[in-house]
């Protein structure tokens, strides 16, 4: 089992760049998360799934988008990248009482 | 104020000694989940709690539903425990809701 997996591991944008960020699970979990992580705040929830073909808005929709075509696979975009979105993002699938999360995604937009 | 608050923020602390970690929220929760953020960046769960106590190892983690506050306790602590300790509340709906996580030192 590979868990959770994000691709790419690090990248940097220029302001009003777009890109996909790959989150792949092979636990057959229904429920998939995406997180951003910034110093000196707790995990934000940014977009979630309750499963195949279902998306809804978290804590910090702004500026991203979602699909989830597929039940193993979540993928966050952002359409025109700000420098506010620098941070690092975990994509996480949940099973009843524990969350699995992918090793993160460091972005930096400059 | 944040919904979820811990404390200390950072603790540094001697091998073997007795660890505390505090997290209070100020919402109903139907679970409160205790994770793990080691120095390279992974993210580990180790307790997710309604109620009383569990214990994994030399963790014990507690939950105080009435006074909402749940505790981390880490026995014969280790260097390699040396973490971002993470309590974060479900409010539903399997939404998570984080604190800002405490950095924990061990040092040998």
């Amino acid at each position: 089992n590979a868990g959770v997996t994000q691709t790419p591991k690090f990248r940097v944008l220029k302001t009003g760049q777009s890109m996909t960020l790959l989150c792949a699970q092979d636990m057959n979990h229904e429920y998939m998360y995406w997180y951003r992580q910034d110093p000196g705040m707790g995990l934000r929830l940014i977009h979630y799934s309750v499963g195949e073909g279902t998306t809804a808005k978290g804590e910090v929709p702004d500026g991203y988008n979602v699909s989830r075509l597929k039940k193993q696979n979540f993928l966050l975009g952002l359409e025109s990248a700000a420098p506010s979105q620098t941070s690092v993002y975990f994509c996480a699938s949940r099973e009843w009482d524990e969350q699995f999360f992918g090793p993160g995604t460091r972005l930096t937009v400059l | 104020k944040n919904e979820v608050e811990q404390s200390p923020q950072n603790l540094t602390a001697q091998e073997g000694e007795f660890i505390t970690i505090n997290c209070s929220y100020s919402v109903g929760i139907s679970a409160l989940h205790w994770l793990q953020q080691h120095p390279g960046g992974g993210i580990v769960s180790l307790f997710m709690l309604s109620s009383g106590k569990k214990k994994h190892g030399r963790l014990i983690a507690t939950i105080n539903i009435q006074e909402k506050h749940s505790s981390l306790h880490i026995t014969a602590s280790h260097p390699r425990d040396s973490a971002v300790y993470i309590c974060a509340v479900d409010r539903g709906a399997q939404k998570l809701v984080f604190g800002q996580g405490t950095r924990l030192t061990i040092n040998p």
